[in-house]
């Protein structure tokens, strides 16, 4: 079975300043890596995902995440946050195996940019 | 596309009752799905739907709960006998059938249950 670890509940960062959200799978099969954001009384948005190739991923609001696999990390940055990006971040996976491509999330990260 | 929408947003309810949300996906998505989010978690898979076939359920989805896609368009998710501890935020998602499985899901808003 497949599991998400997010290892920060909360995480407050100042304007313009880099921000990482990290996020650890654990997976006995290969599996795609997704990033979304939920903003407050949204529904949740694609952020970015991995599916195969470069290990770098790069994806909407200038983020991008590293796929680590023998660290099995996929780790969200931003080199300079805005206060906009004050949201709730969820790490998710998807088993390759299955043919329904449902969602295992992590427990989410919530990002707070301060002025 | 106007996005996957659902109904209510919201719906308070006594213990006991049966309620009945509805989502709508975007309309050239045959793949829907409907997960459940408690506070400070990730939503959680509950099923997901084919077309109209019901192919998977999660062990979450018991008895009381069942989820009905018709002609495959829109579905409904009852819970019948409501109890407290289903109090949560229930997100629906769509998405298109592809080869490549890491297609993307797009989450509706959700409808957020209260349980009193």
């Amino acid at each position: 079975a497949q599991s998400v670890t997010q290892l920060d509940s909360q995480v407050p960062v100042f304007e313009e300043a880099p921000v990482e959200l990290r996020c650890n799978y654990s997976s006995s099969v290969s599996v795609y890596l997704f990033w979304y954001v939920q903003y407050p009384n949204q529904g949740l948005q694609l952020l970015l995902k991995y599916l195969s190739g470069s290990t770098l991923v790069k994806g909407i609001n200038g983020f991008e995440a590293e796929f680590n696999k023998s660290q099995t990390s996929f780790h969200l940055r931003k080199p300079s946050v805005h206060i906009s990006d004050t949201a709730e971040y969820f790490c998710a996976v998807s088993d390759l195996r299955g043919s329904q491509g449902n969602l295992i999330f992590g427990k989410g990260t919530k990002l707070s940019v301060k002025p | 596309d106007t996005g996957v929408s659902q109904d209510p947003r919201h719906k308070i309810t006594k213990r006991g009752q049966n309620v009945t949300f509805r989502c709508d996906p975007i309309s050239e998505h045959n793949r829907l799905y409907w997960y459940r989010q408690t506070l400070g978690q990730g939503p959680e898979f509950l099923t997901y739907f084919q077309n109209e076939a019901q192919l998977e359920k999660s062990r979450l989805l018991s008895d009381r709960f069942s989820a009905e896609r018709p002609k495959g368009s829109f579905s409904t998710l009852e819970i019948q006998r409501t109890e407290q501890g289903d109090s949560a935020m229930y997100l629906c998602a769509s998405s298109r059938t592809l080869a490549d499985y890491g297609t993307e899901q797009y989450f509706g808003p959700g409808t957020r249950l209260t349980v009193t």
